[in-house]
């Protein structure tokens, strides 16, 4: 199956940083998306993407589906965006299953 | 616009004990599926269904079932519970590639099993 692969696994950010997270993905995929779970533990959806580019506030995102990876933007970050960010992708082609990375497990100080 | 909505928020159960995770969805997707999260496994899925009166395995399932009655409804049953069951566990509506639908999630079950 699908392998999902996640870095860095932990990354720590002083207040109004910049990061790059990543997600390399081993096959084609119908579905990937991003999820931030808060330190309360809810998966939050951050973005739906598959292709392409999306921006949502200081989050931004960007699927290369032909190279086979994403990545997530967060810029001045901030301390509530402290958590774990996943992605999750679904392979084309019969896999009926959504497969998670690891995350990268994120703190921003003040 | 409740989502995905999972219940109990928490729950601990004796070794031996059964008990049902239920999950409901308001979407109308057909597909749904459950999650346990363990520390420094990620997610990891359990079961899924592609729709009413269809249910597959996932990664996990030993010590759980499942069935899908209704769309809307997808419960987890842990028959006799074991103390490696302790974990938070997920339920997803949506999500399914050909269907090219977006995953949501419920809020999590956090499972104590002593």
């Amino acid at each position: 199956g699908i392998q999902v692969e996640q870095s860095p696994p932990d990354l720590i950010l002083q207040e109004g940083a910049n990061s790059t997270l990543r997600c390399n993905f081993s096959d084609s995929v119908n579905n990937l998306q991003w999820f931030h779970q808060n330190p309360w533990g809810q998966l939050i959806n951050l973005f739906y993407i598959p292709s392409g580019t999306k921006q949502n506030g200081r989050l931004s995102a960007t699927t290369v589906a032909t190279e086979r990876y994403s990545l997530l933007y967060i810029s001045s970050s901030q301390t509530t965006d402290s958590g774990v960010y996943f992605c999750a992708a679904v392979t084309q082609g019969g896999s009926e299953k959504l497969v998670f990375g690891k995350g990268t497990k994120l703190t921003v100080n003040p | 616009n409740a989502g995905v909505t999972q219940t109990p928020k928490f729950q601990v159960l004796k070794t031996g004990q059964s008990m049902t995770l239920q999950c409901a969805q308001d979407m109308n997707h057909e597909y749904m599926s459950w999650y346990r999260q363990d520390p420094g496994m990620g997610l990891r899925l359990i079961h899924y269904s592609v729709g009413a009166g269809i249910t597959d395995q996932g990664e996990v399932p030993n010590g759980y079932n499942v069935s899908r009655s209704t769309t809307e409804d997808f419960p987890l049953r842990l028959l006799s519970a074991a103390p490696s069951q302790t974990s938070v566990y997920f339920c997803a509506s949506g999500g399914l590639g050909f269907q090219n639908t977006e995953a949501f999630f419920g809020q999590g079950t956090r499972l104590t099993v002593v």
